[in-house]
């Protein structure tokens, strides 16, 4: 579904920092997920952050959570060619327990 | 360490035609799900089975079923399959939890003629 959102594309100069942002809709979600899906393959999951956490760290990834806007974004420090795929942002609706998925930002690592 | 294993990989069949998706995990996992990943719209739930003996739809499960034959396997099927079925279908498998992060098949790349 498509009450997550994120920007589609994303063109980023390798060694740069990439910021992928994503909005979603259920203030009551107690995690927010990253996935990364590389060309051909399933999704995997990157990083997540628990709804009481502000920022998270994680080597090269920063995940930073404004729950009163229902932000999420996710930095990649020092952007390498590796990093080129899709990210998705996922939420856990509160009434289900189910993931809903935005439509992923695919994220482009030019020389 | 397999992990979720589908099969097949590729699929080509032609409108009206039916066929069955393949899905086992190696993980003791209770939960398994099915999604649909279309470009532009992120991935979509069909059916999942939070613990062996249960199915349920999820946001798309129109045309398909669904069959948990046993805590490893979890099968999607498609009676008479249509172009607006043309997709790439994961399976996807987590813990007891559901707030556990999911573990994700390779894919199944469907084409509906």
């Amino acid at each position: 579904g498509e009450d997550v959102e994120q920007s589609l594309f994303l063109s980023v100069r390798e060694g740069d920092s990439s910021v992928i942002n994503c909005t979603y809709t259920d203030s009551s979600s107690t995690y927010l997920y990253w996935y990364k899906q590389e060309p051909g393959a399933g999704l995997q999951l990157l990083t997540y952050i628990f709804s009481n956490m502000d920022m998270k760290q994680d080597q090269r990834l920063t995940v930073l959570l404004n729950k009163k806007d229902k932000h999420l974004s996710l930095r990649i420090a020092d952007t390498q060619t590796g990093d080129s795929a899709i990210y998705f942002c996922a939420e856990i609706l509160s009434n289900d327990y189910k993931l809903s998925f935005g439509a992923g930002t695919t994220v482009t690592v030019r020389a | 360490n397999a992990g979720v294993t589908q099969t097949p990989k590729f699929q080509v069949l032609k409108t009206g035609q039916s066929m069955t998706l393949q899905c086992a995990q190696d993980m003791n996992h209770n939960s398994m799900y099915w999604y649909r990943q279309d470009p532009g719209m992120g991935l979509r739930l069909i059916y999942y089975s939070a613990s062996e003996g249960t199915t349920d739809k999820g946001e798309v499960p129109n045309g398909y079923n669904v069959s948990r034959l046993n805590k490893r396997e979890f099968s999607l099927r498609l009676e008479s399959a249509a172009p607006s079925q043309t997709s790439v279908y994961f399976c996807a498998s987590s813990g007891w939890d559901m707030n556990e992060k999911l573990f994700f098949g390779s894919g199944t790349q469907l084409s509906v003629l």
